[in-house]
């Protein structure tokens, strides 16, 4: 298995510009989500999906949509990326929805710079 | 209060040393918690559970106080490989979902 998988690794976008960022699992996993991490902080999800056709937001939503058409693939779109999205993206998955049951398991990462 | 606290650090500690971290969280609804390890420009993996009852892994040992909302982590005989960003972990239930809420975290660099 190549668990979650995340592309690119690094991006550069200039201010206006959207794009998407891929993630996908094949570990037959139910619930996926997206986080953003910032020097100084934790965590935080954006969005998150409890199966496939199934989204809903997280803390920080504002700028970035989601889909989830199959149950392997989530990925983020930044719609009209802005400096204040720079940052370090996770994408996350487990096999249900309790973390107290099953290990959630990250992606590497897409390292994101907006000028 | 922040909901997840922790002490940032650097805890720079020599190998061999026992280091402790703590963390306190403010949502008394909060059923579950987690440290996970994150390395330098890594994703954070689980590193344990946190039970009411304590429980250990090997040289690590975690710790949890409900009525003071309160975990820990405590390393025994730490390696240089222990060397990372640990993070301290709470999870909500609700609303046919679970939300996890994570700490800033704490460094601890281990030398030589």
């Amino acid at each position: 298995n190549a668990g979650v998988t995340q592309t690119p690794k690094f991006q550069v976008l200039k201010t206006g510009q959207s794009m998407t960022l891929q993630c996908a699992q094949d570990m037959n996993h139910e619930y996926m989500s997206w986080y953003r991490q910032d020097p100084g902080m934790g965590l935080r999800l954006i969005h998150y999906s409890v199966g496939a056709g199934i989204t809903d937001q997280g803390e920080v939503p504002n700028g970035y949509n989601v889909s989830r058409s199959t149950t392997e693939d989530f990925p983020l779109r930044l719609l009209s990326a802005a400096p204040s999205q720079t940052s370090v993206y996770f994408c996350a998955s487990t096999l249900t929805r309790a973390a107290s049951t099953d290990t959630q398991y990250f992606g590497p990462g897409t390292r994101l710079t907006v000028l | 209060r922040k909901e997840v606290e922790q002490d940032p650090g650097p805890f720079n500690v020599p190998e061999g040393a026992t280091v402790a971290f703590n963390c306190t969280y403010s949502n008394s609804a909060s059923q579950s918690f987690f440290w996970y390890r994150q390395d330098c420009r890594k994703e954070p993996k689980l590193l344990m559970s946190v039970y009411s009852s304590g429980n250990e892994d090997g040289r690590f040992t975690a710790q949890l106080n409900r009525a003071s909302q309160y975990i820990s982590l405590l390393i025994r005989d730490s390696k240089l490989s222990d060397s990372a960003t640990y993070l301290c972990v709470v999870e909500r239930s609700g609303a046919g979902s679970y939300q996890l809420t994570f700490g800033k975290g704490t460094k601890l660099s281990v030398i030589p």
